[in-house]
């Protein structure tokens, strides 16, 4: 299994405060990824990161904000958290290189519930 | 607007059998195909995976077929195994690009 940890694994919070969840890798990938997983929609794209302090948004990026201060950490904040943001949020890796192929790899997941 | 969607939501196929996943996607620029399986309270894990260049792909009891013409890839799997009853997610991606665009999931039960 490749070396991925998200914390925390579960989290009750509610609406209007903050929340960060933390991706941590011993990989050593350039590349990681927040995804969240709700019935029907599959796993939508968040933000991802291409390497220590470059992040771009990806197709559900609103109401998110990443940072990425280290290649192994990769964090993840709802500014001020919303019921809609209820989900569950994957962390993936990958050593992706233009034109080649790649696969993600996947940690194991975090059940945020916002009330 | 879904790139790529599994239009099955679930499947139920008695042990021994063939399952057939089913995956279409709209966007021509992508060339590279994966199928992943996730188990409850697990993440995604990678299955099989398949170039554009090719036409098929073959893991053991896993095989992924890929028509371009008709933008529509499929996952065999033969003989169905109930550890096999999972979500499956089937992913696209353009080779100029680090990511990955993802179908909505077929979950797939294998009876005894």
């Amino acid at each position: 299994d490749a070396g991925i940890t998200q914390s925390p694994r579960h989290k009750v919070t509610e609406t209007g405060t903050p929340v960060t969840l933390r991706c941590h890798q011993t990989e050593n990938h350039r590349y990681m990824y927040w995804y969240r997983q709700d019935p029907g929609h599959g796993l939508r794209l968040i933000h991802y990161s291409y390497g220590v302090k470059d992040t771009d948004k990806g197709e559900v990026s609103d109401g998110y904000s990443v940072s990425r201060s280290k290649t192994e950490d990769f964090l993840l904040t709802l500014e001020s958290a919303t019921s809609s943001q209820t989900s569950v949020y994957f962390c993936a890796i990958s050593e992706w290189t233009s034109g080649t192929p790649y696969e993600q790899y996947f940690g194991p997941g975090t059940r945020l519930t916002v009330t | 607007d879904q790139q790529v969607k599994q239009n099955s939501p679930s499947l139920s196929v008695q042990e021994g059998r063939i399952s057939i996943l089913n995956c279409d996607y709209t966007n021509s620029m992508f060339d590279y195909f994966l199928w992943y399986k996730k188990y409850p309270a697990e993440g995604p894990t990678f299955l099989i995976s398949i170039s554009s260049i090719k036409d098929k792909n073959e893991d053991g009891r896993f095989t992924v077929f890929l028509n371009k013409s008709a933008k529509h890839l499929s996952l065999h799997i033969v003989p169905s195994q109930p550890g096999d009853s999972a979500v499956y997610f089937c992913a696209a991606s353009a080779s100029n690009t680090g990511k990955l665009i993802f179908g909505q999931g077929t979950t797939l039960q294998v009876k005894p």
